[in-house]
């Protein structure tokens, strides 16, 4: 099946800092893969949308210059998180799409201090 | 406007019996699909099954199928003979045509089995 990876699973940082998340689809090549926000007992929440080559579409409300996603290559994307704070806390899940289906990472858990 | 309903927060099964999970959609698009996918306390999101609008038949996968009835708008998840590792969330996604393959999410439905 389609595998997709995401690293770190687990990161805890200071205020202020910096966090890079990677998503690789690694036995496929993904056109378009999506970020996600989870919170707590809740469904997915889309950030973005992006494509390779391409910047990201950002959903309303996101901020892009916080949220820096690059999608260089047909199986790698990054999410960064610049200057961190708490409210940032949360559950992080790429996916990457083949066809008409989203497969996804096992997600990275952001604690921000 | 386009919208997901899953109406059981939550759901409890005794092991090997069958369990359907209910998802209404609202959608005015003629081509869409529809997705489910389980996930578990760990987090990933694992695919379970699609039903494109236009497949005739319900789409089946392993323990998994999904029963479609297009004029009642429904897109029910059955699992046969419920196991103890199907504990978890489940979620109903809708893909519009020409939406960038974006996902519309229902809330989800906690489905926990009983041994």
């Amino acid at each position: 099946g389609a595998v997709v990876s995401q690293h770190p699973s687990r990161v805890i940082c200071k205020s202020g800092t910096s966090v890079k998340i990677e998503c690789r689809s690694l036995d496929f090549q993904a056109t378009t893969m999506f970020w996600y926000r989870q919170f707590p007992k809740q469904s997915l929440m889309l950030m973005a949308t992006s494509n390779e080559g391409s910047k990201a579409t950002y959903e309303q409300g996101v901020e892009k210059d916080k949220f820096l996603i690059n999608h260089a290559s047909l199986t790698l994307s990054t999410l960064t998180v610049t200057s961190a704070h708490p409210e940032d806390s949360s559950f992080y899940i790429c996916s990457a799409r083949i066809f008409d289906t989203q497969y996804f990472g096992p997600g990275t858990r952001l604690t921000v201090l | 406007a386009q919208k997901i309903t899953q109406t059981q927060p939550g759901m409890f099964v005794q092991e090997k019996e069958a369990v359907t999970l209910d998802c209404t959609y609202d959608t005015s698009d003629q081509s869409y699909g529809l997705f489910w996918y389980k996930q578990p306390s760990s987090g990933e999101m694992i695919f379970l099954i699609y039903q494109g609008s236009y497949d005739e038949q319900n789409a089946t996968e392993g323990r998994y199928s999904l029963n479609f009835q297009k004029a009642r708008k429904s897109a029910n998840l059955v699992i046969s003979a419920s196991q103890l590792g199907d504990s978890a969330m489940y979620f109903c996604a809708m893909r519009e045509g020409g939406s960038n393959y974006q996902l519309i999410w229902g809330a989800g439905t906690k489905l926990i089995i009983k041994p």
